[in-house]
């Protein structure tokens, strides 16, 4: 099992472009998530989903998008880059809501 | 009140010595409880989860729960410098349907 798997590892975007961050998982977990994590900070949710078709905002959705067409998939777009979007991106899932979270290995992302 | 609230540290501690990380969180009826070490640039990964009040023990880690005081606590007994990280706390809120990470604490041993 590869686990959940993130690209790309890096990315430098100018202010006002776009880009998509790709997640897959291979657990078969129906819960996804995206957080971002700021220096010295904690985990933020962006967006998450329960499952194919079905998403929901965290708590800083704002310039993001998400989609979930299969189980497998949760990638994240960012339109409209901007220098507070600098940060690194993580993304993870679980078998249910109340069960450990497992993390892939983060997208770092700056916005100059 | 922030929902979940942790030392930012740096906690010092000399090599085989016991780390006691603590945590208090907002909501009265949170049931799960997780505890991730996160080494610098990497992502978080699981290595304690509690749902009872009381202490759960795996190898050198041990948590406890008092669920009436809203505090969770990690002890890493026989501290080793390979656990110098930041450990983040975090509660699954009820009230909110979300796991709220805390900012972290920064553990460093000292060989």
């Amino acid at each position: 099992n590869a686990g959940v798997t993130q690209t790309p590892k890096f990315r430098i975007l100018k202010i006002g472009q776009s880009m998509t961050l790709q997640c897959a998982q291979d657990m078969n977990h129906n819960y996804m998530y995206w957080y971002r994590q700021d220096p010295g900070m904690g985990l933020k949710l962006i967006y998450y989903s329960v499952g194919a078709g079905i998403t929901d905002k965290g708590e800083v959705p704002n310039g993001y998008n998400v989609s979930r067409s299969t189980t497998e998939d949760f990638p994240l777009r960012l339109e409209l880059a901007a220098p507070s979007q600098t940060s690194v991106y993580f993304c993870a899932s679980s078998y249910t809501t109340v069960y450990e979270q497992y993390f892939g290995p983060g997208t770092r992302l700056t916005v100059t | 009140q922030k929902e979940v609230e942790q030392n930012s540290g740096p906690l010092s501690v000399p090599e085989g010595a016991i780390a006691s990380l603590n945590c208090t969180y907002s909501d009265r009826v949170s049931q799960s409880f997780f505890w991730y070490r996160q080494y610098s640039g990497k992502s978080p990964e699981l290595i304690m989860s509690i749902y009872s009040n009381g202490d759960k023990e795996d190898g050198r880690f041990t948590a406890q729960l008092n669920k009436a005081s809203q505090y969770v606590s990690l002890l890493i007994r026989d501290s080793q410098p390979s656990d110098s990280a930041t450990y983040l706390c975090a509660p699954w809120m009820d009230s909110s349907y979300k796991l709220i990470f805390g900012s972290g604490t920064r553990l460093l041993v000292r060989p």
